[in-house]
């Protein structure tokens, strides 16, 4: 059982907005900040957000972050087939000095 | 280019022992903290331990807590897991992870691994 909770599934068609939400605690998300990493099958997840809201170079802008107390939050506009992944949140607990993440969530583009 | 490469996995029975090795170039490998990060078949993503820059500072995943021994050669731009008392439940791939900082205490995972596989099973 994972210390951040999502869903474990979200869909969408293309175009439309979609959010992902990250559900922590005082001791993970509420005082730290949370990252985004996105996984295709058979390959390494990639950083997609970090520190809440700000973007890697190459990620476009359609993905956005939030946090807002101990949740998070990731959306994704303009909704594309590509877009097609697995998406974990992330943050650091200190109560268990550790990083821990959500159980990630599988997107499928109708 | 930012390089991490995994190696060592394999198959290996029950209370056996194993030790990953990552070999890192293209960046100022002892600026660096340094993670491995585990994804069992069918589950998430699973944090396993930490490393500092100079490796004076180490964390633990509970999970691993006095079986798994995290280390690095800053010399030879080198992380190292020795895994020891395996369980099925260790099976996975095993990530190298890059960490780092942003602004302020901020930290995240940058670059990753290809990943390496193995296996616990008699």
């Amino acid at each position: 059982q994972s210390v951040l909770t999502q869903p474990p599934s979200a869909s969408g068609t293309p175009g439309q907005r979609l959010t992902i939400s990250c559900s922590g605690s005082s001791s993970d998300i509420g005082s730290n900040t949370v990252n985004w990493y996105q996984q295709f099958p058979g390959t390494a997840p990639k950083l997609l957000i970090y520190t809440n809201n700000q973007r890697p170079s190459g990620v476009p802008d359609r993905f956005s972050g939030s946090k807002s107390g101990t949740s998070a939050s990731l959306a994704i506009s303009g909704l594309q087939s590509e877009d097609e992944a697995d998406y974990y949140c992330a943050a650091w607990d200190d109560s268990l000095d550790g990083w821990v993440f959500g159980g990630g969530t599988k997107l499928t583009v109708l | 280019e930012v390089q991490l490469v995994e190696s060592g996995g394999g198959l290996v029975q029950p209370g056996g022992s194993l030790r990953l090795s990552c070999a890192a170039s293209g960046f100022t490998f002892s600026n660096y903290g340094m993670n491995w990060v585990r994804h069992a078949p069918g589950k998430g993503l699973q944090w396993v331990s930490y490393i500092s820059d100079s490796g004076h500072t180490i964390y633990y995943a509970d999970s691993v807590k006095g079986r798994f021994t995290i280390s690095r050669d800053n010399a030879k731009n080198s992380l190292y897991l020795q895994m020891n008392s395996l369980r099925a439940e260790d099976t996975a791939v095993y990530y190298c992870v890059r960490e780092s900082k942003g602004g302020g205490y901020t930290y995240y995972f940058d670059y990753w691994g290809q990943g390496t596989l193995f296996t616990v099973s008699s």
